[in-house]
Formats: structure tokens, sequence, C-alpha cells
């Protein structure tokens, strides 16, 4: 079945480090996420990239965030300068082209010290 | 604005007995609506999801959930839990636009006793 896929499954960095989370969505899906979860707390959207470019994205997606699709399947979050309060599970989803079911990738786990 | 609440930070359940998770939410027209599980150092995974026609879907793994717009809920229930199923329970909501997220709450943690 195919699946989405991150990379690296753990991460830790340096604050004010630049990090780069990486996803290889479902290949025949158009739509891609990302999400984050803080530990103990709830999952939050990120933003949505659809057509090579940012559909929507939350109000946490400041200028200190930024994704990419480099080529056919990669998809990736960068976060130019970390911060403490970054630490966080971060998720990668992907949906077909009728967004009505979401697949999530395993997450990536960031811990910025 | 779209929200979901899911009232149970915590739940133990005796193992074979049954299970409701609750979830609210608040949305102006009938959303789609989701439950996820998550498993420790897992990803989210679908249980079963409800976009119209029967309010009564049935999920993976044995799950059900009951959409009632009356009371704007679609909690999540299972007849008899197994060991297996303890994990973070997650209800989300989409709205039915192309390319917008989906709103998740708190999560549930269900453990289980033998």
């Amino acid at each position: 079945e195919p699946e989405v896929t991150q990379t690296p499954s753990h991460q830790v960095t340096q604050m004010g480090q630049e990090v780069i989370l990486r996803c290889v969505p479902i290949s025949n899906h158009l739509y891609f996420y990302w999400y984050r979860q803080i530990l103990g707390q709830k999952v939050e959207f990120l933003v949505s990239f659809y057509n090579n470019e940012i559909s929507e994205k939350s109000e946490i997606f400041d200028d200190q965030f930024s994704v990419e699709r480099p080529d056919g399947s990669n998809f990736t979050l960068k976060i130019r300068s970390t911060k403490l309060e970054d630490s966080a599970m971060y998720f990668c989803a992907s949906t077909k082209w009728d967004n009505t079911e979401a697949f999530f990738g395993q997450g990536t786990r960031l811990t910025v010290v | 604005a779209q929200s979901v609440t899911q009232p149970d930070i915590h739940i133990t359940v005796s193992e074979g007995a049954s299970l409701e998770l609750r979830c609210n939410y608040s949305y102006g027209a009938t959303p789609y609506l989701f439950w996820y599980v998550q498993s420790p150092g897992q990803g989210l995974q679908l249980l079963l999801k409800y976009f119209s026609g029967d309010t009564l879907v049935q999920g993976i793994k044995g799950f059900e959930a009951e959409f009632k717009r009356s009371q704007s809920s679609f909690n999540l229930r299972k007849p008899s839990v197994h060991w297996s199923d303890a994990a973070e329970y997650f209800c989300a909501v989409l709205r039915n636009q192309a390319g917008t997220a989906l709103i998740f709450g708190k999560g549930t943690t269900l453990s289980v006793s033998s």
C-alpha cells in the first residue's frame, strides 16, 4: 500500500540553526500538507501546498517557515532559524484531487536545544 | 471559526468492555468528519470518515461512529475493546473545499486495563 514517508525520524538541532524536514507524498496525490504536534498538545495545521504554491497557511507559519517541492517527489519544510518552541513532531500529509482523505507520514520529531 | 472538542482527555476501559469517545464540532454547514488513531511513536491512521448519507459509518479495526447533526457530534464507538486499541484518538473536521486543512481536537488517550 502506498504511504507517505518522512525523513529523518528524529532530528536534534541547536537553536538558531536551519533545519529541513523531508517528505515523499504518495505519488498520485495533489495536495500536500505540514502539521505539527507539540508534545501533549493537539495536531495543528501549518500549511497546504497545491500546484506548486501555498494554498493556505496558519498563523503559525510565519516568515521562519517555507515549503518547497524541489522535484517531482519530495516536499520539504524549512525552518530558517529554529527556536526552542519549534520542538515538536512534524507530520507531512497528502491527499488526492478530492482532498477527502489525508494520508499521514510517521512524523519527524524535531528537538531544538 | 471551526473547532473540534473532545471533552475526555483520558479514558480507561477494561479489555472486552465497550467504548465511546466523544467529539463535538462547531461549523456552519455539514463538515467532513474524521477519526484518526495515533499509536505511540507512530503517525496518524485514519479510522473512519463521514461525508454524507448514512449517519452511522463503519471503519477499520471494528470501530464505528455516528453523526448527529442536532447535537453537532460524531462519537466513536467500539463494542469490545482490545488491549491493542490503547492509543490516542483524534477527531477532526475538514471544510468541504479543496486544499483546506484538517482541524483536530485535542485528542483522547485510551488506556485498556486487563
